[in-house]
């Protein structure tokens, strides 16, 4: 089975480009995580979906970050305009259920703002 | 403020022995806890995980160990094998109903090295 998918794998921009982030979630799986890793601040939860609908954005650090999950099987996660301290690596998750088990993550997006 | 805390960026073992892996929390409201591991350019990998009303959970060579009143868990490898140098991350979450459920607090993770 394929596990979660992201896109692309790396991205790198200038100061002020638009920046979109692509998530697949594990077919069936009805909740998604955004996150973001940085070492001053470690894994942090941006934004949650559970059956598409957006519940918890409360870790979305500023009105530049937006995330939508038209369908069941796709996610994104926007930044625009993108500042170099946006830097990171983006990671998707996503689960079974609200609070049942683990989170399976994806590879990442390690992104690069110049 | 940090609620799950890795104290050791980084242990180093021989193959073959044991790795014991900390994590402390402050929240006592946390009622699950998971560790992860991820190898560079990957995503963090689901590994192992235990309900607070346990203190040991055990899937072969990997072990975790609960101490609430303490609030500590360890993960325990054995043997240790060199393919198991990653990061590893414990993570927590509270709350078996409501809506607070699906969040996972993370640790900054320790860097695992295994040598042949």
């Amino acid at each position: 089975d394929a596990g979660v998918i992201q896109s692309p794998r790396h991205e790198v921009t200038e100061m002020g480009q638009e920046v979109t982030l692509r998530c697949k979630p594990i077919s069936g799986h009805n909740s998604l995580f955004w996150y973001r890793q940085t070492m001053m601040r470690g894994l942090e939860l941006l934004i949650y979906f559970n059956n598409n609908v957006p519940i918890d954005d409360s870790g979305m650090p500023e009105d530049r970050f937006s995330a939508k999950m038209p369908n069941a099987s796709f996610s994104t996660l926007k930044i625009q305009p993108s500042e170099p301290r946006d830097s990171a690596v983006y990671f998707c998750a996503s689960s079974l259920g609200q609070g049942i088990g683990a989170q399976y993550f994806g590879p990442g997006t390690r992104l690069t703002v110049t | 403020d940090q609620q799950v805390k890795q104290n050791s960026p980084s242990l180093s073992v021989q193959e073959g022995r044991i790795s014991i892996l900390n994590c402390d929390y402050t929240n006592s409201m946390f009622d699950y806890f998971l560790w992860y591991k991820k190898y560079p350019a990957e995503g963090p990998t689901f590994l192992i995980s235990i309900s607070s009303i346990k203190d040991k959970n055990e899937d072969g060579r990997f072990t975790v160990f609960l101490n609430k009143s303490a609030k500590h868990l360890s993960l325990h490898i054995v043997p240790s094998q060199p393919g198991d140098s990653a990061v590893y991350f414990c993570a927590a979450k509270w709350g078996d109903s409501g809506g607070s459920n699906y969040k996972l607090t993370f640790g900054k993770g320790t860097l695992l090295t295994v040598n042949p």
